[in-house]
């Protein structure tokens, strides 16, 4: 089924320590994000990507990185983990839709990370 | 760049009355406005949107309307049921911030029985 996908779902994990979260996307779709959200809350744009060997910094890129080796892999890596990271991380994908002429973003089911 | 605003925070209504949430945006080259619907723990999803050379759209209960001129778009739900209560986010995206989509703030409905 094409889909979207996160792991791990949830990770607890202490300061310093080096971390990636996975999303794939089995959609074909070339362009992907990075988000970060407090439950509920707004949505903070941290990488996105164009396509493969493309990556741009969003608002909140400072203390993570990306890669975009292939299409439907599009990872995020935090370098040292700190306890302000402690929150969810949603990654999606976007197509062209040519009837609306929209870009819907389909979402990942998220990975919630705690930071000790 | 881009900065899109978002109305009311939170808002409450009875079940049956109508939810309006409204954005507001700076870049007049925005051309793509969706809604997206994020219900407790589970992931945002579209719900609906509107393109710059359409001034209304509506898909049963729920409808967007777009004011260019004002530069603002507002999301209209009718007979609001318990089951909508999620927080909302408006999006806007133009070509001039390549493939970024800019989200609102977002507002949180409840719909009380």
């Amino acid at each position: 089924e094409a889909d979207i996908y996160q792991t791990p779902r949830y990770l607890v994990i202490g300061t310093g320590k080096k971390i990636t979260l996975e999303c794939s996307q089995t959609m074909g779709h070339d362009k992907m994000y990075w988000y970060q959200q407090d439950p509920g809350m707004e949505l903070h744009l941290i990488h996105y990507s164009y396509g493969v060997n493309s990556t741009e910094k969003g608002d909140l890129s400072s203390e993570s990185t990306v890669s975009r080796i292939r299409t439907e892999h599009f990872p995020l890596t935090l370098e040292s983990a700190r306890p302000s990271h402690t929150s969810q991380y949603l990654c999606a994908s976007s197509e062209y839709r040519g009837g609306t002429g929209g870009f819907e973003q389909y979402f990942g089911p998220g990975t919630r990370l705690t930071v000790t | 760049g881009e900065n899109v605003e978002q109305h009311p925070s939170t808002l409450s209504v009875q079940e049956g009355d109508s939810a309006v949430i409204k954005c507001t945006y700076s870049d007049s080259a925005s051309n793509y406005f969706p809604w997206y619907k994020q219900e407790l723990g589970k992931r945002p999803q579209l719900i609906i949107d509107i393109r710059s050379n359409v001034g209304e759209k509506k898909d049963q209960r729920i409808a967007v309307t777009l004011n260019k001129t004002a530069k603002h778009f507002s999301l209209h739900i009718t007979e609001t049921q318990p089951e909508d209560s999620a927080v909302y986010f408006c999006a806007v995206k133009s070509l001039a911030g390549g493939f970024k989509t800019i989200f609102g703030a977002g507002t949180r409905l409840f719909v009380k029985a």
